[in-house]
């Protein structure tokens, strides 16, 4: 099974500033890797998918980066919609999900 | 647009079998490389994923639960079902249908709202 690690587990930020959030594959899975967001109380909603391409309807202020295993997900000035919990995927064997970051509010 | 919306009991005593209805609007289960995956979300795993059907009625699981879990769909009613048998406490969680896991989306790009699950007597 492939492991996804994130980083780090909580993450606190002021609104308007950036936010850079790590997901760490445990063996290469290309570009094959998703990046949601889960608001308490609501479903993952796809942000990010192949990596760096942003799913529809998803403001340019995200953005992720990388391929093999070390990937990254920026969120630049961040508004008060975006503190919520950011779960990497990977689809490359199966599927396994990070065990999450919490973006909180400073 | 594209809905998901998950069915079925809140609550299951340990030892039963769960069975859960995925019910979908905005594509179709029987072309276009379509699929509807389950995934849960339990305190101790984060977010699991458990199977996935696909257009051509292909099935996957996952290894870890493959023994209990069942799926199947009626692409005349737009369903999907999932069954788990043996349920146990440590299968508390909410659970998820989303579309996607193969063919033309590999990834999970739309989600029901989730169902509640707990496991107790």
């Amino acid at each position: 099974e492939i492991m996804m690690t994130q980083s780090p587990a909580t993450l606190s930020v002021s609104p308007g500033e950036g936010a850079t959030l790590s997901c760490r594959a445990s063996q290469s899975i290309d570009s094959h890797l998703a990046w949601y967001q889960q608001i308490p109380g609501q479903a993952p909603r796809l942000l990010i998918y192949d990596a760096s391409t942003r799913a529809t309807g998803i403001p340019v202020r995200f953005s992720g980066s990388g391929s093999g295993t070390e990937f990254t997900l920026t969120i630049s000035s961040l508004q008060s919609e975006d503190f919520a919990v950011y779960y990497c995927q990977q689809y490359h064997h199966f599927y396994t999900f990070g065990q999450g970051t919490k973006l909180e509010i400073k | 647009q594209v809905t998901l919306r998950e069915s079925g009991p809140a609550l299951v005593k340990p030892t039963q079998t769960l069975t859960l209805t995925c019910t979908f609007s905005g594509f179709s289960l029987s072309s276009g490389q379509m699929c509807v995956s389950w995934i849960r979300q339990t305190p101790g795993k984060a977010l699991e994923w458990l199977a996935r059907i696909d257009w051509d009625d292909d099935k996957v699981f996952s290894t870890s639960l493959s023994t209990r879990l069942t799926i199947s769909k009626d692409t005349s009613k737009n369903q999907v079902v999932l069954t788990m048998t043996n349920m146990d406490p440590v299968d508390t969680g909410t659970y998820y249908c989303a579309r996607g896991g193969v063919g033309a989306i590999d990834w999970f790009d739309s989600w029901g709202q989730g169902t509640l699950v707990t496991v107790s007597s």
